[in-house]
């Protein structure tokens, strides 16, 4: 199967929490990341987490982490419009050299006013 | 955070001849740099990784003669697509990583139209 994996869209009213889940395969991630992509534009990076915290939190962001069952989440605290985008979850994998980081196929948020 | 470039934003091309992309980290030294293919509504694929002075590592399936990947200096990767095709119109997006390895910090993307 995929390396990582995402439910495509979901959708929610502007104030609710947004959790967007994500399944890994690689027990070695070291770091596991949250990106977001505007529409037309390069990927910002939210929020990161190292294998061995299970849970960081930083403003309206909150991530959880299962390295058992090598789940991730990403929760986003009242859901503005702005939040409207496509997240990625993703993972580093070792490769010769260093590492690489593979994505998911990305959520796709949708906030409805 | 740092900041990483990408010239052109956008390019358009006739089939056949070639495109060069730049990559710049702008405040920082980059030891390696990706480069990866996005197609519309899916994930980024990563294409290759290139450490300064010496051979990019392609992904499996991509072409190497293809897609010229150069990183001369610490701050500056180039990717050339070479007789240019109509399906390799994509968006290509480079990210950089520097000392602090946990971090990757990408590009605006180049999207570019092979007519």
């Amino acid at each position: 199967g995929e390396d990582v994996e995402q439910s495509l869209f979901l959708s929610v009213r502007e104030g609710d929490s947004s959790v967007i889940n994500c399944t890994y395969t690689d027990s070695s991630s070291t770091y596991l990341y949250w990106y977001k992509q505007e529409p037309g534009a390069g990927l910002q990076l939210l929020t990161y987490i190292f294998s061995n915290m299970d849970m960081k939190q930083d403003q309206r962001l909150t991530v959880l982490l299962n390295k058992k069952d090598k789940h991730l989440s990403l929760r986003i605290a009242d859901t503005q419009t702005g939040d409207s985008a496509i997240y990625f979850c993703a993972e580093n994998k070792g490769n010769t050299g260093g590492f690489k980081t593979i994505f998911g196929a990305g959520t796709r948020l949708f906030v409805k006013a | 955070g740092a900041v990483v470039s990408q010239h052109p934003s956008w390019v358009i091309c006739k089939s056949g001849t070639s495109v060069k992309i730049e990559c710049r980290s702008l405040d920082f030294q980059a030891t390696t740099m990706f480069w990866y293919r996005q197609f519309p509504k899916q994930s980024l694929m990563l294409m290759a990784t290139s450490n300064e002075g010496s051979k990019a590592t392609y992904e499996q399936g991509v072409e190497k003669d293809k897609f010229l990947i150069n990183h001369a200096s610490l701050t500056l990767s180039t990717l050339t697509v070479t007789s240019a095709h109509p399906e390799d119109s994509s968006f290509y997006i480079c990210s950089a990583r520097g000392l602090a390895k946990e971090t990757q910090y990408f590009g605006p993307g180049t999207r570019l139209l092979v007519l």
